[in-house]
């Protein structure tokens, strides 16, 4: 089992719709949680981290589920900028390097 | 600042050439990690530094890659010899090692092997 797992996509949605993208990981040590996102030619940037109470900013929330090992991102009001490929980020205990999932591939639509 | 600062942006090589590509990581920043992407295998990590050391090449494919960081400010990886299944970006990404692990990847190299 890989130990970040994610729908790879595409998602193709209209302007305007909600879209959810969930990610599963193996490790059940991991403490923190991040979703990044990557234009396509250009390198990943952090979008936000994922914190067990779960957090939003903006149009966009995280949530975190610990005993199922699940971590969501929703997005809201897509805009044709959003396109993008989202990647589930996990970090076990320490100073252990960060773990990426594939990514999702996310097409908005006008 | 400047962010991570990565060259060659694109390089075309022959197989068999050997290949270095250069990293400068953010100021200040005491991890550095050298990733590899392509469409079939994602992101995977090649090694890692802490304070200048290297703490995992697990994910060096082979001996033809090494990677070096004499100093705070650079590093290398060197590829010697390429061969075609070496083509691939190669991101370059630093870290304040703490508790928010924020990776900052620079532009990448989209390294080509013919």
């Amino acid at each position: 089992r890989k130990e970040v797992e994610q729908d790879p996509g595409p998602f193709n949605v209209p302007e305007g719709a909600t879209v959810a993208f969930n990610c599963t990981y193996s490790n059940s040590a991991s403490q923190s949680f991040f979703w990044y996102r990557q234009d396509c030619r250009k390198e990943p940037k952090l979008l936000m981290s994922v914190y067990s109470s779960g957090n939003e900013d903006g149009r966009f929330t995280a949530q975190l589920n610990r005993a199922s090992q699940y971590i969501s991102l929703l997005i809201r009001d897509s805009k044709l900028s959003d396109s993008a490929t989202y990647l589930c980020v996990v970090n076990a205990v320490g100073n252990t390097p960060l773990v990426f999932g594939k990514g999702t591939r996310l097409s908005v639509i006008a | 600042d400047a962010g991570v600062i990565q060259s060659p942006r694109h390089e075309v090589t022959e197989m068999g050439q050997e290949v270095t590509l250069r990293c400068k990581p953010i100021s200040g920043h005491n991890s550095l990690f050298w990733y590899r992407q392509t469409m079939m295998r994602g992101l995977e990590l090649l090694i890692y530094f802490n304070n200048n050391v290297p703490i995992d090449d697990s994910g060096m494919p082979e001996d033809r890659f090494s990677a070096k960081m004499p100093n705070a400010s650079f590093s290398t990886l060197k590829i010697q010899p390429s061969e075609p299944r070496d083509s691939a970006v190669y991101f370059c990404a630093s870290t304040l090692s703490g508790r928010e692990r924020t990776q900052y990847f620079g532009p990448g190299t989209r390294l080509t092997v013919l």
